[in-house]
């Protein structure tokens, strides 16, 4: 399909390990991205991970990244409330290589 | 670095009316665009620019939709003839290109436009 595909809600304990998944389109995407967006504001970047790499850790974050199946995740180890927010997938496709390509994103809620 | 800017941050309209948003990139960011959100959707591309030049349009900007980025610094986008449609986040994002690699997007906190 052309969609990048997440699911749309999420919700863990304060200290548990989140993990947020997302399945991309094009087996030719270059880089592959995770943002974070509280309400009412922009995007902001979390991390990001080049498509001959299939792990990249970042602190609390782990992205790990399946080419055959065309599956990305985030993984949030220690989540606190302040990691509520939506986060959003997104890919960078070989054939059009400005523009990004994002999914509907996740909602994430972390109870105290 | 201060960040990709966006002015408005809000701004409210009448249907027919036409708007105009700034967006200023980081400033050693030769690459800029322009993504539209609405509610519980991700960001939908409408257009980029690489210094001056309009490299690509998505067909969801429509004709009342134009975008400039005149002295490849800062760009306005302006819609006219606003519709209830068109209520939504705009956003802005900017990027280093150069040697064959992107750095990766960086986004400002956009314009929530709302049509009434």
């Amino acid at each position: 399909g052309e969609d990048v595909e997440q699911s749309l809600f999420l919700s863990v304990r304060e200290g548990d390990s989140s993990v947020i998944n997302c399945t991309y389109t094009d087996s030719s995407s270059t880089y592959l991205y995770w943002y974070k967006q509280e309400p009412g504001a922009g995007l902001q970047l979390l991390t990001y991970i080049f498509s001959n790499m299939d792990m990249k850790q970042d602190q609390r974050l782990t992205v790990l990244l399946n080419k055959k199946d065309k599956h990305l995740s985030l993984r949030i180890a220690d989540t606190q409330t302040g990691d509520s927010a939506i986060y959003f997938c997104a890919e960078r496709r070989g054939s059009t290589l400005g523009r990004l390509y994002f999914g509907r994103g996740t909602q994430l809620t972390v109870w105290p | 670095d201060t960040g990709v800017s966006q002015n408005p941050r809000h701004k409210i309209t009448k249907r027919g009316q036409n708007v105009t948003f700034r967006c200023d990139p980081i400033s050693e960011h030769n690459r800029l665009y322009w993504y539209r959100q609405t509610l519980g959707q991700g960001p939908e591309f409408l257009t980029y620019f690489q210094n001056e030049a309009q490299l690509e349009k998505s067909r969801l900007l429509s004709d009342r939709f134009s975008a400039e980025r005149p002295k490849g610094s800062f760009s306005t986008l302006e819609i006219q003839r606003t519709e209830q449609g068109d209520s939504a986040m705009y956003l802005c994002a900017s990027s280093h290109y150069g040697g064959g690699d992107n750095s990766p997007l960086h986004f400002g906190n956009g314009t929530r436009l709302t049509v009434t």
